[in-house]
């Protein structure tokens, strides 16, 4: 089955420590996304891609990095700067994003937590 | 003006009952729009597109409104399954970005 796998579901990170989070699709999508929601929030967007090797930044990709060297992956690197990092950070993907009345396919989240 | 805002909820309502939520958004060139659902600490699954005309998919009904830059949903007979957070959702600042209102919250009792 198609689909978007993320991993971990549950992520403890101590102070000062990068995590990854991990992102993988075999939708064969281009374009893949990085979300934050905090509790009675809307989902916001840290970073995006359109194509391999290339990403851009969302709304609030300060303390975040990303890479897209292979087509079906996407990670997510909580670094040490972000210092508000609890969340659950969901991975989604679109097939066309140039295409009007794209949909996006969401992965199922991981929740990170600080210890 | 929020670039898309929703009402804030949550909406508390009996089984069979019908029940709207409406959603403003602020960019007027946006040209994609969305009603999303999630329940609780899952991803948002797509519930339905919204087109110029009006849409319908069994009991959900999704409208649109250009010139006031209104979006609606309404949800006739409701069920206990029905509960969850509705997203509203639009095309933001280009093509592949979307913009998510906060959500509402609807709670369906027996």
């Amino acid at each position: 089955d198609g689909g978007i796998t993320q991993s971990p579901k549950y992520l403890f990170r101590k102070e000062g420590q990068n995590v990854t989070l991990s992102c993988e699709q075999n939708l064969n999508h281009d374009a893949m996304y990085w979300y934050r929601q905090d509790p009675g929030q809307g989902l916001r967007l840290i970073y995006y891609s359109q194509i391999v090797n290339d990403f851009q930044k969302g709304d609030i990709a300060e303390g975040y990095s990303v890479s897209r060297e292979k087509k079906e992956s996407f990670p997510l690197t909580v670094t040490s700067a972000q210092k508000n990092p609890t969340a659950f950070y969901l991975c989604a993907s679109s097939r066309n994003p140039r295409a009007t009345n794209e949909k996006l396919f969401f992965g199922s989240g991981t929740q990170l937590s600080v210890l | 003006r929020k670039e898309v805002e929703q009402d804030p909820g949550p909406f508390n309502v009996p089984e069979g009952a019908t029940v709207a939520f409406n959603c403003t958004y602020s960019n007027s060139a946006s040209q994609s729009f969305f009603w999303y659902r999630q329940d609780c600490r899952k991803e948002p699954k797509l519930l339905m597109s919204v087109y110029s005309s009006g849409n319908e998919d069994g009991r959900f009904t999704a409208q649109l409104n250009r010139a006031s830059q209104y979006i609606s949903l309404l949800i006739r007979d409701s069920k206990l399954s029905d509960s969850a957070t509705y997203l509203c959702v639009v095309n933001g600042k280009g093509y592949s970005t979307l913009t998510f209102g906060k959500g509402t919250m609807l709670l369906v009792s027996p």
